[in-house]
């Protein structure tokens, strides 16, 4: 069953900030939020994740809400490299936690 | 780019022979995983393992076994192919954090396309 919930595509313009949202309302407290990406062909590339307190790192931003139920992959600015599939993951900490890959978000840049 | 590289990355088979796919990596990294993608389903799951010989089933183990004799070779064997074989299958590998029990990021190869006729 999947535990989040993804718009199927959405499509921004070049060197504009994009924000890909994701639900995971069934997340428990001991669950991460992750990001992955997939550029056509290749195997898929992590990104970012975060536990309950707002992440940056070199690729990206990730907003969770106060309350946990939802988050938003901002991609400060998106350049044509940036089209891809991405999928929004929860996964338990531990050591046999797996990751469980939906269908995830297309993300089309127009030039 | 994380040392991960897979063999054949493309093969074409008929039904019913076996198929073995490798999956090598240089980073010593502990876990590895066989994943499967195709159109509308995303990637799935097909074997874990957590160390050399150790290996446990994922959400779509049936028709597929591993082995792990090395740290770095995991092997994903199809005893006897069949067309629904027919897929992109990819390796990842990750390692285990500092604390025991939260990983880091699984590291993706380039995969391997395999069409079964």
């Amino acid at each position: 069953d999947a535990k989040t919930t993804q718009p199927p595509s959405m499509d921004c313009a070049e060197g504009r900030a994009a924000n890909l949202p994701c639900n995971h309302s069934t997340i428990s407290g001991n669950e991460y939020v992750y990001w992955y990406r997939q550029i056509h062909s290749q195997g898929p590339q992590y990104i970012i994740h975060g536990l309950k307190n707002n992440e940056t790192n070199e690729m990206a931003s990730l907003i969770i809400t106060e309350d946990r139920k939802s988050s938003t992959l901002i991609l400060p600015h998106a350049t044509l490299r940036d089209t891809a599939v991405y999928y929004c993951i929860v996964r338990e900490a531990g050591a046999n936690s797996k990751l469980t890959f939906g269908k995830g978000i297309t993300l089309s840049v127009r030039p | 780019d994380a040392g991960i590289t897979q063999s054949p990355r493309h093969k074409v088979t008929e039904t019913g022979t076996p198929v073995t796919l490798r999956c090598h990596q240089t980073e010593n990294h502990r876990y590895m995983y066989w994943y499967r993608q195709d159109p509308g389903h995303g990637l799935r799951l097909i074997h874990y393992s957590y160390g050399v010989k150790d290996t446990d089933k994922g959400e779509v183990s049936d028709g597929y076994s591993v082995s792990r004799s090395k740290t770095e070779d995991f092997l994903l064997t199809l005893e006897s192919a069949t067309s629904s074989q027919t897929s992109v299958y990819f390796c990842a590998i990750s390692e285990s954090g500092a604390s025991g029990g939260v990983w880091h990021e699984q590291f993706f190869g380039p995969g391997t396309r395999l069409t079964v006729l």
